[in-house]
């Protein structure tokens, strides 16, 4: 079973609207969690980067939440764009550097439309 | 942009074909990865590289193999492809800053066995 879930596996939305993706994780320990984007046919881009004592960071648009306690996070994209299309995956480390592995989520295909 | 790069970036081969994926990257990292990734599910970890000489089979069971003689470069070959090795291949490597490591990917292959 995926340690890593997110929601919804697909969403639609039009452009300017405001959206939010979910992340549900079972990984223990926990070090971290990091949110991609992936345009479709590149590789993943990381958007932000929060440890177990950050519960908001903002990158831009972006604004990611996290709950250790509920093991819970959220990616908010504020006022979309066309450019916003892409696959958003959510990944999570058991441990920090040398020794850690990631565990990723499915992502979540966004479109905007126009 | 991360400077790291895959070629080719779309692959259509026969059956038993030997294949090579190539890999680099110019930022000096020590840590390599090769990831496997098909439509909608998760990335998984297929080989990984500390280091020069340094090469490790990940979570997920392949049939490819890889080397490492020098930093900058880490190709993936398969000796013989199957219509079963059909995916798109990811290449990525990472930095770490502090406790936090931070992989940065290449476009990926996209690779087809017919």
């Amino acid at each position: 079973k995926n340690q890593v879930e997110q929601s919804p596996q697909s969403l639609i939305i039009l452009e300017g609207k405001n959206c939010t993706l979910q992340c549900n994780y079972t990984v223990s320990p926990f070090s971290n969690l990091r949110w991609y984007k992936q345009d479709t046919g590149r590789g993943p881009v990381s958007l932000t980067i929060m440890t177990f004592s950050e519960n908001t960071k903002s990158n831009g648009r972006y604004t990611a939440t996290l709950d250790a306690d509920t093991k819970q996070s959220s990616l908010h994209i504020t006022a979309s764009q066309l450019s916003d299309s892409a696959s958003y995956i959510c990944v999570v480390s058991d441990r920090g550097s040398t020794l850690g592995r990631l565990y990723f989520g499915r992502g979540t295909q966004l479109t905007v439309w126009p | 942009e991360a400077d790291i790069y895959q070629t080719p970036r779309y692959l259509v081969i026969g059956t038993g074909k030997k294949i090579t994926l190539e890999c680099s990257q110019t930022m000096g990292h020590d840590k390599m990865y090769w990831y496997q990734q098909d439509p909608g599910m998760e990335l998984h970890l297929i080989h990984y590289s500390y280091g020069v000489n340094s090469t490790e089979k990940g979570d997920l069971s392949s049939e490819s193999t890889v080397s490492r003689i020098r930093t900058e470069h880490f190709p993936l070959t398969l000796e013989s492809a199957r219509p079963s090795h059909t995916s798109q291949y990811l290449c990525a490597s990472s930095k770490t800053t502090g406790d936090e490591e931070t992989q940065y990917f290449g476009p990926g292959t996209r690779l087809l066995v017919l």
